[in-house]
């Protein structure tokens, strides 16, 4: 069971630049869910998939788009790459029942420049 | 709104020590859950342990415990016997009602003195 996987580890764009990062689960999840993390910020979630075919935003979208392309992976695109888009991603995935605890992915570190 | 709160940016403890870290949130939804998730230094978010707003009992994970007190929307983090694999950042979230919105705080650095 490898959990939550994400590629890439770590990633450097240029402004301007799009990029798409990728998130597989294979706990059988229904859920799954995009974070950014900002030194002194803690997590925010960017969108989230209650379920395979369906997505919504979180707290901050503005910049991203995303798919759950199946039950398994749901990916994050970023269009047109800012600096302040600079951050720690973290995909997650839960059951959707019961305690349904996140379980986290390893992370992904973008600089924008 | 939901709003989570950790107050303390940083707290030391000796090692073998007890510590609690300080969590409140901001919610009208009368059903919720509470987390704590671990964060080493190595990055990856550690799952600890949850309280949900309809349980009577304060919740148990081995070392860690939770103590929730409803009424002061407060559901601070008790770590006994602290050891140095706990020097870590600590987050608390909260699930609202609607069930796949997940808010965290800014977090909690602990650093464990041997």
């Amino acid at each position: 069971n490898a959990g939550v996987t994400q590629t890439p580890k770590f990633q450097v764009l240029k402004t301007g630049q799009s990029m798409t990062l990728q998130c597989a689960q294979d706990m059988n999840h229904n859920s799954m869910y995009w974070y950014r993390q900002d030194p002194g910020m803690g997590l925010r979630l960017i969108y989230y998939s209650a379920s395979e075919g369906t997505t919504d935003k979180g707290e901050v979208p503005n910049g991203y788009n995303v798919s759950r392309l199946n039950k398994r992976e749901f990916s994050l695109r970023l269009e047109s790459a800012a600096p302040s888009q600079t951050s720690v991603y973290f995909c997650a995935s839960s059951s959707g029942q019961g305690v349904d605890e996140q379980y986290f992915g390893p992370g992904t570190r973008l600089t924008v420049t | 709104a939901q709003k989570i709160t950790q107050t303390q940016p940083g707290m030391f403890v000796q090692e073998k020590e007890a510590v609690t870290l300080d969590c409140t949130y901001d919610t009208s939804d009368p059903s919720y859950g509470l987390f704590w998730y671990k964060q080493p230094s190595s990055g990856e978010m550690i799952f600890l342990i949850y309280q949900g707003s309809y349980d009577q009992q304060n919740a148990t994970e081995g070392r860690y415990s939770l103590n929730f007190q409803k009424a002061r929307k407060s559901a601070n983090l008790v770590i006994s016997a602290s050891q140095l694999g706990d020097s870590a950042m600590y987050f608390c979230a909260m699930r609202g009602q609607t069930g796949n919105q997940f808010y965290f705080g800014t977090g909690t650095s602990l650093t464990v003195i041997p």
